[in-house]
C-alpha cells in the first residue's frame, strides 16, 4: 500500500543554518503531497503542498518540490529560526475519500 | 484559510465515564471529517472517516462501539469515547476536508487524560 518515509529526528541546528528534511513516498496513483507542522501542544498546520510532479510548494521560507522520478518531497529552508522548532510531517493524499497517509514526523530543534 | 476548532482542548475524566469531543469547521462546509489519535512523539493514526449524514468508516483495529462518531451537520462532527479507560488517554485531532480540495485542515487537538 501507499506509504511515506521521513528521516528520523531529532534534527538539531543552529539558527540561520540550512535545513533539509527528507521525505520519500510510495503510491500506486498520482498523489498530492503535503508538509504539515505541529508546534508543541497544538494540532497540525498546513505548511505547503504540491499536487503534481515538478510542482514546488512554498511558504514562510520553506519549500519542497514534488519529484516523481525519485518519489521524493524533501523539505528545505535556507535559514532556520528558533521559532521553526516543531515537528514536521510529510503526508500524501490520493486514496479513497481523500484520506491521508502521514510519515512518522521529524522533530526539529533550532538553537540560538 | 479554513479554520477548524475542537472543544474541549483539555479534558480529565475518571475511568468509566464517557467523553464527547466536538470538531467544527468554522468557515466552510465539510462533507468529510477525519479523526486521528496521536501518542506522544508519534505520528497521527487515522481512527475513522466521518461523512455527513452517514455512518463513519472505522480503520482496522478501532472499536466503533468504543469510539462513537456522529456527523450530524456539514460543520460538526463529534467523537465520544465511551467508558473511557487510562489507555484511552491520548491526543485526539480532527480534520476537515473542504469541497473538491484535497487539503485537510486540522483542529488544534484535544488532550484526554483518563484517571
Amino acid at each position: 500500500g501507499d506509504s511515506v518515509t521521513q528521516m528520523e529526528g531529532p534534527v538539531t541546528l543552529s539558527e540561520e543554518a540550512f535545513l533539509t528534511i527528507n521525505c520519500t513516498y510510495t503510491a500506486t496513483g498520482y498523489p498530492s503531497l503535503f508538509w504539515y507542522v505541529q508546534y508543541p501542544g497544538e494540532g497540525l498546520q498546513l505548511l505547503l503542498k504540491a499536487t503534481k510532479a515538478d510542482d514546488k510548494g512554498s511558504n514562510k521560507g520553506f519549500e519542497a518540490t514534488y519529484r516523481k522520478e525519485t518519489t521524493s518531497f524533501h523539505l528545505e529552508k535556507g535559514s532556520v529560526q528558533v521559532s521553526d522548532s516543531a515537528v514536521y510531517f510529510c503526508a500524501l493524499s490520493g486514496g479513497q475519500g481523500f484520506s491521508f497517509i502521514f510519515g512518522k514526523g521529524t522533530r526539529l530543534l533550532v538553537k540560538p | 484559510g479554513a479554520v477548524v476548532s475542537q472543544h474541549p482542548s483539555w479534558v480529565i475524566c475518571k475511568s468509566g465515564t464517557s467523553v464527547k469531543i466536538e470538531c467544527r469547521s468554522l468557515d466552510f462546509q465539510a462533507t468529510t471529517m477525519f479523526w486521528y489519535r496521536q501518542f506522544p512523539k508519534q505520528s497521527l493514526m487515522l481512527m475513522a472517516t466521518s461523512n455527513e449524514g452517514s455512518k463513519a468508516t472505522y480503520e482496522q483495529g478501532v472499536e466503533k462501539d468504543k469510539f462513537l462518531i456522529n456527523h450530524a451537520s456539514l460543520t460538526l462532527s463529534t467523537l465520544t469515547v465511551t467508558s473511557a479507560h487510562p489507555e484511552d488517554s491520548s491526543f485526539y485531532i480532527c480534520s476537515a476536508h473542504q469541497g473538491e480540495q484535497e487539503t485537510q485542515y486540522f483542529g488544534p487537538g484535544t488532550r484526554l487524560l483518563v484517571l
